[in-house]
């Protein structure tokens, strides 16, 4: 669980405030990636980067935004969320992102648990 | 799209049994899957991987088949113990979709 980290591990907020998540990851990893967890329903992949690029965007709403400064590092910025969007969000690295010749395991943060109220 | 089904309802198996979670996929067979465990409030931990071309994978009490003709795998604990209490969830990967889906997982209970 070390491998990768995120902060903080428990966020409360209400619909107009601004906050971040953050995800650090210390495997040398290339690629990282932002999940939801909702309650009772799958994980839903949210971003996928690469080599510091977005490779992809799963029709997230733009009140997430995300920030991918290094290939260690990855932001969730967040701004004028909805009640809906309380979800444990998971954070999670591999060494390349998913291709053709697959063998891709992820690695998982211990998630952030965000309340919106 | 493609659907991942695993046991809706949770499982609960008497100490020093063998449990056994299914994963049935729909469509197209992936081109490997994986199996994570998950604790409540934290994130999923990698168990087993298995090919396509591959029908079985062991990993100590631990064993995953694959058949792509039925579309699904199996999971096996052998000799459950209460700490093997989880979430269990499955992740077929596509290549054509060059990503991971997972399963809504089966919540696996071992009572002493």
């Amino acid at each position: 669980e070390t491998g990768v980290t995120q902060t903080p591990r428990h966020l409360v907020m209400g619909m107009t405030n601004k906050k971040s998540l953050k995800c650090e990851q210390h495997l040398g990893h290339n690629a990282m990636y932002w999940y939801k967890q909702s309650a009772k329903k799958p994980l839903e992949l949210m971003f996928v980067y690469s080599l510091e690029e977005r490779v992809e965007n799963n029709s997230v709403p733009s009140r997430f935004s995300p920030e991918c400064p290094n290939s260690s590092h990855l932001f969730l910025h967040l701004h004028t969320l909805q009640p809906e969007d309380s979800a444990l969000y998971l954070c999670a690295s591999s060494p390349n992102s998913q291709g053709p010749s697959g063998g891709e395991t992820q690695y998982f943060g211990p998630g952030t648990r965000l309340l919106v109220l | 799209s493609q659907k991942i089904e695993q046991n809706s309802e949770a499982l609960n198996i008497q100490e020093g049994k063998t449990a056994t979670l299914t994963c049935n996929y729909t469509n197209y067979s992936p081109a490997y899957l994986q199996w994570y465990r998950q604790d409540p409030g934290r994130g999923p931990v990698f168990l087993l991987l298995i090919r396509e071309n591959e029908k079985e994978k062991r990993k100590e009490r631990l064993k995953v088949t694959f058949d792509t003709t039925l579309k699904q795998s199996l999971f096996h604990i052998t000799a459950s113990q209460p700490a093997d209490s989880a979430t269990y969830l499955c992740a077929p990967a596509y290549s054509s979709a060059s990503k991971i889906i997972f399963g809504s997982g089966t919540r696996l209970s071992i009572r002493p």
